[in-house]
């Protein structure tokens, strides 16, 4: 079983929508996890972080974290065509960030 | 954010030569760095975490012969891609953590390497 788990996508969404993506994770014991934006040949820039159970919002991006069920999410609302990216979630197992497979979005006009 | 800096951002060298990799903290010290190596539509693989004033800690697969690391200085670390071979050709990505593990890590700009 992988660290962490995401849907590679692509995701197309319209100019104006909410995108939805997600990650599940194995490691229990996991503390904090991570979305990360990374546009094609740049390296990852944060977006957000959780650490709590629950919702964590910041403009048009929220962060979901349901440990029960040990999944992670973002919403992006009124996407942009600047939005279009790959998205990686992370969690911190142990020392080390484990990202998933990360997710294509395409905002299209 | 903090700043993390990675130089070159791009080298192209010869098979069987090697190369240099640096990755700069600049507005904070780092006493752990982590490398990663990402190839084309894939997510970021960790090769190795780097500790300042220690060896570093490879990944299951990584040979630690091939691809040397050290760490000197809080805010310093460099990879050395030795005798570099084609396959050896991917996009190379430095990070480094604020404080402790826990926390959100911030990269470099990437270097893509390609070995002719």
């Amino acid at each position: 079983q992988k660290e962490v788990e995401q849907n590679s996508g692509p995701l197309s969404v319209p100019e104006g929508a909410i995108a939805s993506l997600n990650c599940t994770y194995s490691d229990r014991g996991s503390q904090s996890f991570f979305w990360y934006r990374q546009y094609s040949g740049k390296s990852p820039e944060l977006i957000m972080f959780i650490y709590s159970n629950g919702d964590k919002e910041d403009g048009r991006f929220t962060a979901q974290l349901n440990r029960a069920s040990q999944y992670i999410s973002l919403l992006i609302r009124d996407s942009k065509l600047s939005d279009s990216a790959t998205y990686l979630c992370a969690v911190n197992i142990g020392y080390k960030l484990s990202f998933g497979a990360g997710t294509t979005v395409t905002v299209r006009a | 954010g903090a700043v993390v800096s990675q130089h070159p951002s791009w080298v192209i060298c010869k098979s069987g030569t090697s190369v240099k990799i640096e990755c700069r903290s600049l507005d904070f010290q780092a006493t752990t760095m982590f490398w990663y190596r990402q190839f084309p539509k894939q997510s970021l693989m960790l090769m190795a975490t780097s500790n300042e004033g220690s060896k570093a800690t490879y990944e299951q697969g990584v040979e630690k012969d091939k691809f040397l690391i050290n760490h000197a200085s809080l805010t310093l670390s460099t990879l050395t891609v030795t005798s570099a071979h084609p396959e050896d050709s991917s996009f190379y990505i430095c990070s480094a953590r604020v404080t402790a593990p826990g926390t959100e890590a911030f990269f470099g700009q990437g270097t893509r390497l390609t070995v002719v």
